[in-house]
């Protein structure tokens, strides 16, 4: 199975913070990537696939970019409502893989 | 909008079967894929497996040997049945729909059953 790491597994940030986490993948996935937003109780949102594509109805200060093994998400200016856990996850290969979080804490 | 609502037992005994059901409401159940995910309690995503066209499957291969995941289009659901299960199926157990041509994209989601394997 594809292994896709995240970092970092927790951190903070302040409101109004630019953020960016990081995923790899233990081997090329091209573009078949995706992220998605996490918030207690909740199931998880998908945000962004094909590593760049923003889902319709997503704030453009979301952002990804990547390709192979390497992918980044960027929240430009961070609101009180993005406060959650994210998630990465490769659909080029089966099983399909997610990575095992980043939190997102309020510094 | 499709929406996606799972069912089912919330406590299933040690060496049982899981059976749940997701019902979807606002689009048809063809020529999509529909799937199963989990997530134990403060834990990371599993992949479960597939069904597409009621027919068509794939499993994850950590749990390809109790699983069986089946659609019904008369109905507009599909359903998973994990058989022999442990204190580690504990999870709370998504449905999801994956795009023709990517079915590992996941959109929507339901909002998740939790199961418990307990005596």
């Amino acid at each position: 199975a594809i292994r896709m790491t995240q970092s970092p597994s927790s951190f903070s940030a302040s409101t109004g913070d630019r953020v960016t986490i990081t995923c790899r993948a233990s081997q090329g996935i091209s573009s078949y990537f995706a992220w998605y937003q996490q918030k207690p109780g909740k199931a998880p949102k998908l945000l962004i696939y094909g590593a760049s594509t923003l889902q319709s109805g997503v704030p453009s200060r979301f952002s990804g970019s990547g390709s192979g093994t390497d992918f980044t998400l960027t929240i430009s200016c961070l609101q009180s409502e993005d406060f959650a856990t994210y998630y990465c996850q490769q659909y080029s290969g089966y099983p399909y893989t997610f990575g095992q979080g980043t939190k997102l804490e309020i510094k | 909008q499709v929406q996606l609502q799972e069912s089912g037992p919330g406590l299933v005994k040690p060496s049982e079967t899981l059976s749940l059901t997701c019902t979807v409401s606002g689009g048809s159940i063809s020529s999509y894929y529909w799937s199963w995910i989990r997530q134990p309690p403060g834990k990371g995503l599993e992949w479960i497996g597939y069904v597409y066209n009621s027919g068509s499957t794939n499993y994850n291969p950590s749990l390809k040997s109790r699983v069986t995941i089946s659609g019904d289009t008369s109905k507009n659901q599909f359903s998973l049945k994990l058989t022999s299960v442990t204190a580690a199926d504990t999870a709370v157990y998504y449905c999801a729909r994956g795009p023709p041509g990517t079915p590992g994209r996941f959109d929507p989601w339901g909002q998740g059953t939790l199961v418990t394997v307990s005596s």
